[in-house]
């Protein structure tokens, strides 16, 4: 899993209540990522920062909420306007925000709505 | 849009045997493809990537990948497999189209039975 952490590793959140998942790099690694991974669908993108300060939506950011203040760190808020917040989160950062370069992955959290 | 196809939800394959799992793309521009394998309740670790020049890539633990333009293919191979092979495996494509998004096919689990 590289230098990429990822906390807690498993979270329950309660209905209505907004949680946040960390996720910290120290391979000073530019580009940084947030996916949604739920059986059978593959890794669905939810957010993408390029550089500190700067971030853009991915695929599903509908109820999902992102800061990129420091470079080694880029903390996912689920809100409670995410429907359907049970699945594994994973964070990912590559050296550069180019396509021809790999990405790295942190450990999971494991989300569960009660 | 850009896309990945997995067309088999899983593969056995007999220890000793050679294995391939199978991937599609479809991308306007140049494909740059990456295959990562996800064990249980683990984050993604990156196998090998095609980006140009040689259509046959060698990766990690034993693991290649050719590159078809003709038929837009990247299937994985090894050409004897280990039951610690057993795990999931994940295609993805990205291309030089003006995107950094990274698209995840929906993953082949391959059992390695013993």
């Amino acid at each position: 899993d590289g230098g990429i952490t990822q906390s807690p590793k498993y979270l329950f959140r309660k209905e209505g209540q907004n949680v946040t998942l960390s996720c910290e790099q120290n391979l000073n690694h530019d580009a940084m990522y947030w996916y949604r991974q739920d059986p059978g669908q593959g890794l669905r993108l939810i957010y993408y920062s390029q550089i500190v300060n700067d971030f853009q939506k991915g695929d599903i950011a509908e109820g999902y909420s992102v800061s990129r203040e420091k470079k080694e760190s880029f903390p996912l808020t689920v809100t409670s306007a995410q429907k359907n917040p049970t699945a594994f989160y994973l964070c990912a950062s590559s050296i550069e925000p180019e396509p021809w370069n790999e990405q790295f992955f942190g450990p999971g959290t494991r989300l569960t709505v009660l | 849009a850009q896309s990945v196809a997995q067309p088999e939800d899983q593969v056995n394959v007999a220890e000793g045997n050679p294995l391939t799992v199978k991937c599609t793309y479809s991308v306007s521009g140049n494909p740059y493809l990456f295959w990562y394998v996800q064990y249980p309740n683990r984050g993604l670790q990156f196998l090998l990537k095609y980006i140009t020049g040689d259509n046959l890539v060698k990766g990690s633990y034993g693991f290649e990948a050719e590159f078809n333009k003709s038929q837009t293919s990247f299937h994985l191979k090894k050409p004897s497999a280990l039951v610690s092979d057993s795990a999931l495996y994940f295609c993805a494509v990205s291309s030089g189209a003006g995107s950094y998004q990274l698209t995840f096919g929906k993953g082949t689990k391959l059992s390695v039975i013993p």
